[in-house]
């Protein structure tokens, strides 16, 4: 069985660019987790869907940031314009009951 | 509201000694425990989950944890440290009914010295 699927594994952009995460969930996971990581630090909560409903978005930054999960699978995670402070692991995860099973990440550095 | 604290940033051990980790917990709905591994540049992956069912729990690695309502404690374990053991370690508390996100500790590094 496939797992989670991220891509790119890795990006550098200069601050002020844009760029976008992309993640295809394990088949029949109605559950899809972004989560952000810093260095040394545990995973936070960005967003999560259930389907393609956004349920849980309250420490998404709104101002910059944006998801998008089309027909319930693949999701998408925008970041416009980048900041230096967004450099971080970005992790996907989806889960179909209460464990989730999680990507390997997009590491993201912001020049 | 949950929470997750773990004790230690950094545990040291020697190879073939015992590995304990500690974690412990704040939820206000039954909880459902894990603990997954992060070894460099690689995904996370679980080691073990507790979900209401026996409170020792086995994983992988042979790895186990202990769920302890009285203490509001989940500690990991391994009887005999190995160099491969050596990563970063994150304790998990989620609702046990789902519908919540996991929610992480801040992790604890374990080196394995030979």
């Amino acid at each position: 069985e496939a797992g989670v699927v991220q891509s790119p594994r890795y990006k550098i952009i200069e601050k002020k660019q844009p760029v976008a995460f992309w993640c295809n969930p394990i088949s029949g996971h109605n559950t899809l987790y972004w989560y952000r990581q810093n260095l040394g630090q545990g995973p936070e909560l960005l967003i999560r869907y259930e389907n393609e409903e956004a349920v849980d978005d309250s420490q998404l930054p709104k101002d910059r940031f944006s998801a998008e999960r089309l027909k319930g699978v693949d999701s998408t995670l925008k970041i416009q314009p980048a900041e230096l402070g967004d450099s971080a692991v970005y992790l996907c995860a989806s889960s179909a009951q209460v464990e989730a099973f999680f990507g390997q990440g997009t590491r993201l550095t912001v020049v | 509201a949950q929470s997750v604290t773990q004790l230690d940033s950094h545990v040291s051990v020697s190879e073939g000694t015992p590995v304990l980790l500690r974690c412990n917990y704040s939820s206000s709905y039954s909880p459902s425990l894990f603990w997954y591994v992060q070894h460099p540049n690689k995904g996370l992956q679980l080691l073990l989950k507790y979900t209401s069912a026996a409170t020792l729990v086995k994983g992988i690695n042979g790895f186990e944890a202990e769920f302890k309502k009285s203490e509001t404690s989940f500690h990991l374990t391994k009887p005999s440290a190995h160099m491969s053991d050596a990563a970063e370690y994150f304790c998990v508390v989620s609702r046990s009914s789902g519908n919540t996100p996991l929610v992480f500790g801040k992790g604890t590094r374990l080196s394995v010295i030979a």
